[in-house]
């Protein structure tokens, strides 16, 4: 079945102690990208990457890492973690022919609490 | 102002009835525009995109102004599975996007 997976799918933790969530997709797509969302807010883009080894920030990468060292995952590293990136976060991904590359196909989501 | 807007509801229709929803963006070199849904809870999925010739599937149709900037969606017959949030999403940059806060629809019967 073709899904992009996230795990953990929930978390708390407390702040200053690194996490990562990752991200693996089976579609053989080039573009990942994370997202997190917030009430009233929306998504917002975190980082996202055109293939292996690219990769760039988005509207919100404060706090944030990520590496792209395999076209399939595409993890996220929070190095110290505080309670403002509690949130929902999104993995995504999309095919690179540029005629549908934008549709994107999203993980189920990681709900994130930092104490 | 924010980039991509949304009147955040709540919609509440009857079945059966003609829904419409609008979003404003800012950049007017926008290239890309779609609608997404996503279920309480769960993640987005694409509904549409939006063509400047405006599309139609089904019972949903998209429009896109870019003159105005804003792009629409018009749900008729509305049934009971239509409930949920719809975002608008806009692609300023080739590799950009920008979602909308969503706008969220209850169909009662």
């Amino acid at each position: 079945e073709a899904q992009v997976t996230q795990n953990p799918r929930y978390l708390i933790t407390v702040t200053g102690k690194k996490l990562t969530v990752t991200c693996s997709q089976n579609m053989n797509h080039e573009y990942m990208s994370w997202y997190r969302q917030d009430p009233g807010l929306g998504l917002r883009q975190i980082y996202y990457s055109m293939n292996v080894e690219v990769t760039d920030k988005g509207d919100v990468p404060e706090g944030y890492k990520v590496s792209r060292k395999e076209k399939r995952n595409f993890p996220l590293i929070l190095e110290s973690p505080s309670p403002n990136q509690t949130s929902l976060y999104f993995c995504a991904s999309s095919p690179g022919d540029r005629g549908r590359w934008n549709e994107q196909f999203f993980g189920p989501g990681t709900r994130l609490t930092v104490l | 102002r924010k980039e991509v807007e949304q009147d955040p509801g709540p919609f509440n229709v009857p079945e059966g009835a003609t829904v419409a929803f609008n979003c404003t963006y800012s950049n007017s070199a926008s290239q890309s525009f779609f609608w997404y849904r996503q279920d309480c809870r769960k993640e987005p999925k694409l509904l549409m995109s939006v063509y400047s010739s405006g599309n139609e599937d089904g019972r949903f149709t998209a429009q896109l102004n870019r003159a105005s900037q804003y792009i629409s969606l018009l749900i008729r017959d509305s049934k009971l599975s239509d409930s949920a949030t719809y975002l608008c999403v806009v692609n300023p940059m080739n590799n950009d996007m920008r979602f909308g806060a969503g706008t969220r629809l209850t169909v009662k019967p």
